[in-house]
């Protein structure tokens, strides 16, 4: 099973809307709604903050948001934040009865 | 609130087998709803499922993985376990436990990760 498809890298100044895209295929995306969303700062417990697509952790603020259409889902943030400076990882379930995640996102808060 | 950590040796010979435990902390790993989990983060790269064990004892591998493995539980010491056996190069990466909420679902708590090299 490929890896899902993430930009390596997105950049955003504080207060502004990012969205960072997360491509997979009709057999795992596009074909379940089992796709979720971590924050990793490097050193640290990755940290879960959409799962099921668009569902928030207790917790997670929800200046995070997700969605999908098709095969891309998608993980916006609005109202950047200097602490919000991560790499993200998307995942999803997939047709072979496995988890596959992202190559990850870097995303830096300018 | 629940913690994972995970322990075992950073270095490991090749061919040898990778043992690696991850203790579960603020709750129990028998009381059910958890798929207690093994990933791992080559160097560089992005994120792989290895695997995941139930409380019932039922595990499911990934099957593209090329070391054969084992993941089991400990009750009695609230700890699962990963087994990769006959390891190479390929398999140095730094190892994470976590929970999961379902077997198709997301991980809603990890460990900080272990770093674990394959190197005569």
């Amino acid at each position: 099973q490929s890896a899902l498809t993430q930009p390596a890298s997105v950049s955003g100044s504080p207060g502004q809307s990012i969205t960072i895209s997360c491509t997979g295929t009709s057999s795992d995306v596009g074909g379940y709604n089992y796709v979720s969303w971590y924050q990793h700062h490097p050193g640290k417990a990755p940290k879960l903050m959409i799962y099921e697509v668009s569902n928030r952790p207790s917790g997670v603020s929800n200046r995070f948001s997700g969605s999908k259409s098709g095969n891309t889902a998608s993980l916006t943030i609005s109202g950047l934040q200097a602490e919000d400076e991560a790499d993200y990882y998307c995942s999803s379930y997939t047709s072979s009865s496995t988890l596959v995640f992202g190559g990850g996102t870097k995303l830096t808060v300018l | 609130q629940v913690q994972l950590q995970e322990s075992g040796p950073g270095l490991v010979k090749p061919s040898q087998t990778l043992s690696l435990t991850c203790t579960v902390s603020g709750g129990s790993i028998s009381s059910g709803g958890s798929y207690w989990s093994w990933i791992r983060q080559h160097p560089g790269k992005g994120l792989e499922w290895i695997g995941y064990i139930y409380y019932t004892g039922s595990t499911y591998y990934n099957p593209s993985l090329k070391s054969p493995v084992t993941i089991s539980l400990d009750t009695s010491k609230n700890q699962f376990s990963l087994k990769l056996s006959s390891v190479t190069a390929a398999d140095t990466a730094v190892y994470y436990c976590a929970s999961g909420l379902g077997p198709n679902d997301a991980f809603d708590i990890w460990g900080q990760g272990t770093m674990v090299i394959v190197s005569s």
